[in-house]
């Protein structure tokens, strides 16, 4: 049972423009979540993070939404650049099990020129 | 610090044989997690470590899955005997906490045939 989810595998954005990328989860106890971004070869890297009390997030080009209500987190980068091509991977953790992970399957960025 | 290392980069083995995947967590994290990430399961708990005790081994396959850590500093992934169905990236983890983020390794590419 995938708990996060990530239904779009990839998506294409022209530089300059805006990468959205969508997180839905399943879990309502869930309440921190987190991108992480995954070069080839390499092992994802801690991006941004939020807390539930909070419903927006930001840290220079790079933005994260929360909506409670619809069990739904968006990643924004703003603009896009060919370095942010890249997995990008949605993670949740419950209070229960504070120091566990739920990672979604990832959604493939590429930047264009 | 160097990070989390994890060793070998590759490893090509024939069904049936065993498998040991080696960690090295960053000095004074005290979790480590093991993860697999695939297609279509992304990236996927295996079981993690709190001060060296196993806490959560709930998503280790089968029982041809074990997992040590002996202490601090080091950690074991073993599969024996090894299927096909086993080839993937395995990424070892640690961190304080998620609130910190997971620093991860940069993987394992194990490929059984």
């Amino acid at each position: 049972d995938q708990q996060v989810k990530q239904n779009s595998p990839s998506l294409s954005v022209q530089e300059g423009r805006i990468s959205i990328l969508n997180c839905d989860y399943t879990n309502s106890m869930f309440d921190y979540f987190l991108w992480y971004k995954k070069y080839p070869a390499e092992g994802p890297t801690f991006l941004i993070s939020i807390s539930s009390i909070k419903d927006k997030n930001e840290d220079g080009r790079f933005t994260v939404f929360l909506n409670k209500s619809a069990k739904h987190l968006s990643l924004h980068i703003v603009p896009s650049q060919p370095g942010d091509s890249a997995v990008y991977f949605c993670a949740a953790s419950d209070p229960g099990t504070a120091s566990k992970l739920t990672f979604g399957t990832g959604t493939r960025l590429q930047v264009t020129l | 610090d160097a990070g989390v290392i994890q060793s070998p980069r590759h490893e090509v083995t024939e069904m049936g044989q065993e498998v040991t995947l080696r960690c090295k967590p960053i000095s004074g994290h005290d979790y480590l997690f093991w993860y697999r990430q695939t297609m279509m399961r992304g990236l996927e708990l295996l079981i993690y470590f709190n001060n060296n005790v196993p806490i959560d081994d709930s998503g280790m396959p089968e029982d041809r899955f074990s997992a040590k850590m002996p202490n601090a500093s080091f950690s074991t992934l073993k599969i024996q005997p090894s299927e096909p169905r086993d080839s993937a990236v395995y990424f070892c983890a640690s961190s304080w906490g998620p609130s910190y983020g997971y620093t991860f390794g940069s993987g394992t590419r194990l490929t059984v045939v």
